[in-house]
């Protein structure tokens, strides 16, 4: 069964650039069926979703994050990646990786990592 | 742009009471399935239905179904683990992924 596990600073300071990784293992990120996400969820708050990657390289991201944010895929390290710059206080959420089957839903989720933007 | 809107906020049952949970979209996409989600407190969320069907593991006293735009999560016979949060999630026109605000499932 494919897992994922993030992995990155928990610490990040006002201003600079957030940067998180995916690694997938018993699986392999090169399969056509799946799109790769990244999700957050700030403490004791909802779900926001920030985009995806496809192992093509193809990205979507949500239009509220679309500016600051950017996803790239290592297929060598069956990885994926997220970058998000700018960072506020209103970035500090725990982050999550997860596989999606595009259209359909998100299965399954890493642990998630927490990140606090704070100086 | 579509909004999910999931009521109750909260919902207090005991074990072995029924639950239902509901999920409203603003708008129908035909070409979009809803999927239903799990969380427990320091977990990631887990899927639990994806395209009306039940992800592997999940029990079949918990079912769903839909009418147009509403959308229903049931839980038959309580039982201690099913008290969490639970999320619906549908993609928009542009493919983007949207998430209702969540139900709380409490104990009574």
């Amino acid at each position: 069964q494919v897992q994922l596990q993030e992995s990155g600073p928990g610490l990040v300071k006002p201003s600079q650039t957030l940067s998180l990784t995916c690694t997938v293992s018993d699986g392999s990120i090169n399969t056509g069926t799946y799109y790769w996400s990244w999700i957050r969820q700030p403490a004791g708050r909802g779900l926001e979703w920030i985009g995806r990657i496809y192992n093509s390289g193809r990205t979507n991201y949500n239009p509220s994050l679309k500016s600051r944010v950017t996803i790239s895929v290592d297929t060598s390290k069956n990885q994926f990646s997220l970058r998000l710059g700018s960072v506020t206080a209103a970035d500090t959420a725990v982050y999550y990786c997860a596989r999606e089957y595009y259209y359909v839903g998100l299965d399954p989720w890493g642990q998630g990592t927490l990140v606090t933007v704070s100086s | 742009e579509i909004v999910l809107t999931q009521s109750p906020g909260t919902l207090s049952l005991s074990p072995g009471e029924r639950a239902t949970l509901s999920c409203r979209a603003s708008q129908s996409l035909s070409n979009s399935y809803l999927a239903w989600y799990q969380q427990k407190p320091g977990q990631a969320p887990r899927l639990l239905y994806a395209a009306s069907r039940r992800a592997t593991g999940i029990p079949d006293r918990i079912s769903v179904s839909e009418s147009g735009t509403d959308f229903t999560l049931t839980i038959n016979r309580l039982e201690p683990e099913d008290f969490a949060v639970y999320y619906c999630q549908q993609y928009d026109s542009s493919s983007s992924i949207i998430f209702g605000q969540g139900t709380r499932l409490e104990i009574k």
